[in-house]
């Protein structure tokens, strides 16, 4: 496609429940990011890839919380045994590895309840 | 560690008159500078980046930044607003002398521009 791709688009669920959200990169793009942006508040960088590298986790809060990528291409952010505090909005970036801009996907607002 | 202060909530401002929104910056090695635009219910939006060399960088939608390493800002400027820039600014960092490849953001600037 065209742009960064994430789904769903909107995801309700219930404490304690997990959950799993998904990116599609633009094509070609040999790195990913996650990062969340709670409300009122800055992005917070989540984890990154870049091709067959070991991922940067650095900036997963908990142990609640994984990611991975398939292939290169696709990644899933699975956050386990949800709480309260995990709604936000999930956002996925992607870019090439000669261009420094991230390209940033339309996001997954997540709200537990 | 990179760290990136955005001073201000909102910036208020007239239609034709011009526009900053400030950001200032730490990194331990040189910085990649980038600004992006967020729109209501929309994904970020990439706006301007500066890797090197000129230190005024021109960008989408007629904004431009401007690179001071002495004062470690780089500040989003337009000559003339217009309501549809209406929106939350965000300012972001990567320091580009670590492997660290993940951007610093700031708190985020809401510009409101009136008619």
């Amino acid at each position: 496609g065209a742009g960064v791709s994430q789904s769903p688009s909107n995801k309700v669920t219930e404490k304690g429940k997990d959950v799993e959200l998904r990116c599609d990169p633009i094509s070609g793009h040999t790195a990913l990011y996650w990062y969340r942006q709670s409300l009122g508040q800055g992005l917070e960088f989540l984890i990154y890839f870049q091709g067959n590298s070991a991922p940067d986790k650095s900036g997963l809060p908990s142990d609640r919380f994984s990611a991975e990528r398939t292939g290169g291409s696709v990644s899933t952010l699975t956050i386990q045994r949800t709480q309260q505090e995990d709604s936000a909005v999930y956002l996925c970036a992607s870019s090439s590895g000669t261009d420094y801009g991230q390209f940033f996907g339309p996001g997954t607002r997540l709200t537990v309840l | 560690a990179q760290s990136v202060a955005q001073p201000e909530d909102q910036v208020n401002v007239a239609e034709g008159n011009p526009l900053t929104v400030k950001c200032t910056y730490s990194v331990s090695g040189n910085p990649y500078l980038f600004w992006y635009v967020q729109y209501p219910n929309r994904g970020l939006q990439f706006l301007l980046k500066y890797i090197t060399g000129d230190n005024l960088v021109k960008g989408s939608y007629g904004f431009e930044a401007e690179f001071n390493k002495s004062q470690t800002s780089f500040h989003l400027k337009k000559p003339s607003a217009l309501v549809s820039d209406s929106a939350l600014y965000f300012c972001a960092v990567r320091d580009m002398d670590t492997g660290r490849r993940a951007l610093t953001f700031g708190s985020g600037t809401r510009l409101q521009v009136q008619p």
